[in-house]
């Protein structure tokens, strides 16, 4: 089965360090999505590209954040620097267009100390 | 108030009951769907709805686009169906909005 893969799995850092998460979409999707979730805010939408283009990062603080896909293979999401209120769960997910399911990675677990 | 709203948030019911799990949005959608996470955390996409009806296995999903309104059944439920359910709703701006999620517990 072919499946949406994040890497790292976790990630413990001190405040400040910069924080790469990525994410490797199913072959042949062209849409990728990048989501956080906290216990207090849930799941938030922070980008989406479609053919590698960002279409919306209005859910993402421009300051520290970046989304990036530097190729059709793999997505990116970086902090920098990285702040305690950071520390979620980041999910990566896929699809093969408009009105197709999304298929979701298994997240990254950030630990901002 | 949210605009996508879930009912009810926690839910706990006996093997077998039929499930209703309801959600309301207040903005204009192009498609709502029904996302299933595990305690593990693992997220699965279970359906996609623009209009109508949707049906997988024991899992139905309807909606009611005139009335902003979406429900989830599950029939006769199991305790592997013990997960949160979201419901998210794609805004006509195209902007991805989610309900708090419904926490069902199936007890055996």
């Amino acid at each position: 089965d072919a499946r949406v893969t994040q890497t790292p799995r976790h990630k413990v850092t001190e405040m400040g360090q910069e924080v790469t998460m990525r994410c490797q979409p199913i072959l042949g999707h062209n849409t990728v999505f990048w989501y956080r979730q906290t216990m207090m805010q849930g799941l938030e939408l922070l980008a989406y590209f479609r053919n590698r283009a960002p279409l919306d990062d209005s859910g993402m603080p421009k300051d520290r954040f970046s989304a990036e896909m530097p190729d059709a293979t793999l997505a990116t999401l970086k902090i920098q620097p990285s702040e305690p209120r950071d520390s979620a769960v980041y999910f990566c997910a896929s699809m093969t267009g408009l009105g197709q399911p999304q298929h979701f990675g298994d997240g990254t677990r950030l630990s901002i100390l | 108030k949210n605009e996508v709203e879930q009912s009810p948030q926690n839910l706990t019911a006996q093997e077998g009951e039929f499930i209703t799990i309801n959600c309301s949005y207040s903005v204009g959608i192009s498609a709502l769907h029904w996302l299933q996470q595990h305690p593990g955390g693992g997220i699965v996409s279970l359906f996609m709805l623009s209009s109508g009806k949707k049906k997988h296995g024991r899992l139905i999903a309807t909606i009611n686009i005139q009335e902003k309104h979406s429900s989830l059944h599950i029939t006769a439920s199991h305790p592997r169906d013990s997960a949160v359910y979201i419901c998210a709703v794609r805004s006509g701006s195209d902007k991805i909005i989610f309900g708090k999620g419904t926490r069902l517990h199936i007890l055996p």
